[in-house]
């Protein structure tokens, strides 16, 4: 079945800092990958998406590329902002046609950002 | 912008009720999920349809959960009796072509005691 992994939390970063939260997946077929963002008390807004291999979604400063040799979808920003403190949810989806009602999101644990002053 | 609504936003019940959720997908969307967020067990999915005809409710506990779209811009959640550990935040989401994400509503807080 499908799964996602991404890095354990909580992350505390300063200002200004470098951001990266790993993520990597495990599916059978040709999935779509997503980063959700949720703030307190707040449901989850969809960040990005790559499609398919070798795509780069970007939003916000944020950017994560599609990396199917490695299965992986890591979430960078070059500088935060305390505005990121957030949970990350990575996700992914199985949109092949042949696998109709797959196409449910599978998410991972989420991860905690907290971004000091 | 267009947004999922979920009804109520808050709901505190004493064990043994019915609880209803509602959820107003965004006009055009004919893919709904129900998902229920637990700080120990993350994000799970409960149910989804499609066209309104449900496609997967194996997350959800059949003998007290039940989830249905009476038509194209309602569906609802129901868990007939309630339980403490029902407590969670429920939300409801909505797409229309997989791969292109969905769209997430700002949940209903549930609190059984």
């Amino acid at each position: 079945g499908n799964s996602v992994t991404q890095m354990e939390g909580p992350v505390t970063l300063s200002e200004e800092a470098f951001l990266t939260i790993n993520c990597t997946y495990t599916a059978t077929g040709y999935p779509s990958l997503f980063w959700y963002v949720q703030y307190p008390g707040e449901g989850l807004q969809l960040l990005l998406k790559a499609t398919k291999a070798d795509d780069k979604g970007s939003n916000k400063g944020f950017e994560a590329t599609y990396r199917k040799e490695t299965t992986s979808f890591h979430l960078e920003k070059g500088s935060v902002q305390v505005s990121d403190s957030a949970v990350y949810f990575c996700a992914l989806s199985d949109v092949r046609e042949s696998n109709f009602g797959n196409e449910k999101l599978t998410f991972g644990t989420g991860t905690r950002l907290t971004i000091i002053p | 912008d267009a947004r999922v609504t979920q009804t109520p936003r808050h709901k505190v019940t004493e064990m043994g009720q019915e609880v209803t959720m509602r959820c107003q997908p965004i006009l055009g969307h004919n893919t709904v999920f129900w998902y229920r967020q637990t700080m120990m067990q993350g994000l799970e999915l409960l149910a989804y349809f499609r066209n309104r005809a449900p496609l997967d409710d194996s997350g959800m506990p059949k003998d007290r959960f039940s989830a249905e779209m009476p038509d194209a811009t309602l569906a609802t959640l129901k868990i007939q009796p309630s339980e403490p550990r029902d407590s969670a935040v429920y939300f409801c989401a909505s797409g229309f072509q997989p791969g292109t994400g969905y769209t997430f509503g700002s949940g209903t807080r549930l609190t059984v005691v």
